[in-house]
């Protein structure tokens, strides 16, 4: 079956502090993979998506960048957070449908 | 730019009642709508979806409309249960293969 994980579930980080967010998919190859932010109490915006490996699109200018290394890893990364990069982080993949990963909580403090 | 907007609302039902959330887009072009439900510190959980040349979908307890000619879309929730309590996102597929998300209505089932 296919599955997706996305890891880890909470991460506290200092202002400054660097930040890798890792998704990985099972069960599927060649899947178009996303990234999504969610503020609190608010709707999903979507940061990256990829549609193979070392292919990243942009779509909001940001402090954070992505990457695929593998056909089914997708790592959200920054340098140095910003107190604006709190919020909760949704991997998501598509085949035929979208399916999204449990999310990450980060708050930088 | 284009967009699918819900006006963020909290919706309050009381259980056994059926529940309607609406969703406004403007993207015309778009071909794909998804329902998804997300409960509290969780990852969005598809509902349903409808293509452009539908405009009726049902699933159990759940139907989506589509009016193309202003551009809406609802969900409707027959029999609204507790564990129906989340919020709720519409979201439309663009040509690019992209989803964009409304903003979501918050869902209160009362006992």
């Amino acid at each position: 079956s296919q599955t997706i994980h996305q890891w880890p579930a909470t991460l506290v980080q200092p202002v400054g502090s660097p930040l890798s967010l890792e998704c990985t998919v099972e069960g599927t190859s060649n899947p178009n993979l996303y990234w999504y932010r969610q503020a609190a109490g608010r709707g999903l915006q979507l940061l990256f998506y990829s549609v193979g490996i070392g292919q990243i699109s942009s779509e909001v200018p940001q402090n954070l960048s992505a990457s695929r290394p593998q056909d089914r890893q997708f790592i959200l990364s920054s340098k140095k957070l910003l107190l604006s990069d709190s919020g909760f982080y949704l991997c998501a993949w598509r085949l035929k449908k979208y399916t999204f990963g449990s999310g990450t909580r980060l708050t930088v403090v | 730019g284009e967009s699918v907007g819900l006006h963020l609302p909290t919706l309050s039902v009381q259980e056994g009642d059926n529940s309607i959330i609406n969703c406004a887009y403007s993207n015309s072009a778009s071909d794909y709508f998804i329902w998804y439900k997300q409960e509290s510190g969780k990852g969005p959980q598809f509902i349903i979806d409808i293509r452009s040349n539908m405009d009726k979908r049902q699933g159990q307890r759940v139907t989506v409309l589509l009016n193309k000619t202003v551009k809406h879309l609802s969900l409707q929730i027959a029999a609204t249960q507790p564990g129906d309590s989340a919020v709720y996102f519409c979201a439309e597929n663009n040509a690019g293969n992209m989803l964009t998300f409304g903003g979501g209505t918050r869902l209160m089932v009362k006992p």
